[in-house]
């Protein structure tokens, strides 16, 4: 069954902190792998999306990671802001899954930044 | 350029009332989407389109209907309101981009209760 696991479900950082947030998967065929940011009451925000071939992507204070050998991804957040605050959604894409697309949603990591 | 827009934002029925959705987009994207949210759980995906004129289910969609109104415009109807629908429904819109990356984007969600 493909899924999408994520850890940790929250995590409390202090501003100015790093912090990396995971995601394993058993999704196949894959195609590729976005993480996007969810604020409090809002829809979700794309952050990067990695297709196989890809191990690293950033943006801005964002980075992720992607080992499709062991089927795992990580997002890292450096010198972190309050603004960071939300939850983190990881989600896989399976191959030639035509319109739908076959996304499949990870429960998300909600992080908190204290000042 | 206003991407996804939901109304309303927020709606409390009874149960058996009936009601519907609205989501439209500005960017011209084909595919279009309505997913639930509920605390401790991915985004479930309920019904898509993959362009005008067409709709199919998905993970989720009983005690839903969709219409497909035009190439802008994809609503959802609830036509007896069950407590157990009582979610945050969000619309996205999506379109390929290059090889087999798409971008997806979400709109601002719908808090519903159902009493």
């Amino acid at each position: 069954k493909n899924q999408v696991e994520q850890s940790p479900q929250s995590l409390i950082i202090l501003e100015g902190k790093n912090c990396t947030l995971q995601c394993n998967y058993t999704v196949s065929p894959f195609s590729n792998l976005r993480w996007y940011k969810q604020d409090t009451g809002r829809g979700p925000v794309s952050l990067t999306i990695m297709t196989f071939s890809e191990n690293t992507k950033s943006n801005g204070r964002y980075t992720a990671t992607l080992d499709a050998d062991t089927k795992q991804s990580s997002l890292h957040i450096t010198a972190s802001q309050l603004s960071d605050s939300a939850s983190y959604i990881c989600v896989v894409s399976a191959i030639d899954a035509g319109s739908q697309g076959n996304l499949i949603f990870g429960k998300g990591t909600k992080l908190s930044v204290k000042p | 350029n206003a991407g996804v827009t939901q109304t309303p934002k927020f709606q409390v029925l009874k149960t058996g009332q009936s009601m519907t959705l609205q989501c439209a987009q500005d960017m011209n994207h084909n595919s279009m989407y309505w997913y639930r949210q509920d605390p401790g759980m991915g985004l479930r995906l309920i019904y898509y389109s993959a362009s005008e004129g067409t709709t199919d289910k998905g993970e989720v969609p009983n005690g839903y209907n969709v219409s497909r109104l035009n190439k802008r415009e994809f609503s959802l109807r609830l036509e007896s309101a069950a407590p157990s629908q009582t979610s945050v429904y969000f619309c996205a819109s999506r379109e390929r981009t290059s090889g087999s990356i798409d971008e997806q984007f979400f709109g601002p969600g719908t808090r519903l209760t159902v009493l």
